[in-house]
């Protein structure tokens, strides 16, 4: 079946600094991928998409790119700000159209 | 910008009572999606549910569980005798969908509800 693995956190990181979250998929045929983000005492808000290969999904400042070959979708920002603190999910539809989510990873940023 | 709205935003209730959560999906959406996070756990599916039926269900999604879309704008989920594991936060999500079922991917949640049983 379809699996999301996510980087483990808590990562806690200082404002300005670069941010990598890992985000590795196992699926079969050729999944959708999504980052969303659930701030403080919030439900989910789509963070950004890639549905094919090689596609570079971007807002607010952060990307994500589908890799096929790595089979991998690392969310990225140049420059984080406290108000990104929050918990970031990679997920992914496959040939069902339910989304798996991966565990999860928090992040604080320090001012 | 159009949402999708649940209610309560919390509920505490006792073992083995029934449980009723609301939502009111995205008014032009077709495709209704009901999941799960235990506290500090993943997002879980339960159920999906299309053109007035089920269409896909998880393991977590057993007799005690059920939807219904009473009207033409609430999709209920609910848990006919509530046990201590039932306590989560239940997101409610909906997604555009097109004749012949060819769906719009991305889904949109709402706030959830905290649900605890004591």
């Amino acid at each position: 079946g379809n699996s999301v693995t996510q980087m483990e956190g808590p990562v806690t990181l200082s404002e300005e600094a670069f941010l990598t979250i890992n985000c590795t998929y196992t699926a079969t045929g050729y999944p959708s991928l999504f980052w969303y983000v659930q701030y403080p005492g919030e439900g989910l808000q789509l963070l950004l998409k890639a549905t094919k290969a090689d596609d570079k999904g971007s807002n607010k400042g952060f990307e994500a790119t589908y890799r096929k070959e790595t089979t991998s979708f690392h969310l990225e920002k140049g420059s984080v700000q406290v108000s990104d603190s929050a918990v970031y999910f990679c997920a992914l539809t496959g040939s069902a159209r339910q989304l798996t989510f991966g565990s999860g990873t928090q992040l604080t940023v320090l001012p | 910008e159009p949402e999708v709205t649940q209610t309560p935003s919390h509920q505490v209730t006792q073992m083995g009572q029934e449980v009723i959560l609301r939502c009111v999906p995205i008014s032009n959406h077709l495709y209704f999606y009901w999941y799960r996070q235990i506290l500090g756990q993943k997002v879980e599916f339960l159920v999906s549910f299309y053109n007035n039926e089920i269409s896909e269900k998880s393991e977590i999604f057993d007799d005690q569980f059920s939807v219904e879309r009473p009207d033409g704008s609430n999709f209920t989920l609910k848990i006919r005798s509530t046990k201590l594991e039932d306590s989560a936060m239940y997101f409610c999500a909906s997604t555009w969908g097109l004749a012949g079922g060819v769906t719009q991917e991305t889904q949109y949640f709402g706030p959830g509800t905290r649900l605890l049983v004591l």
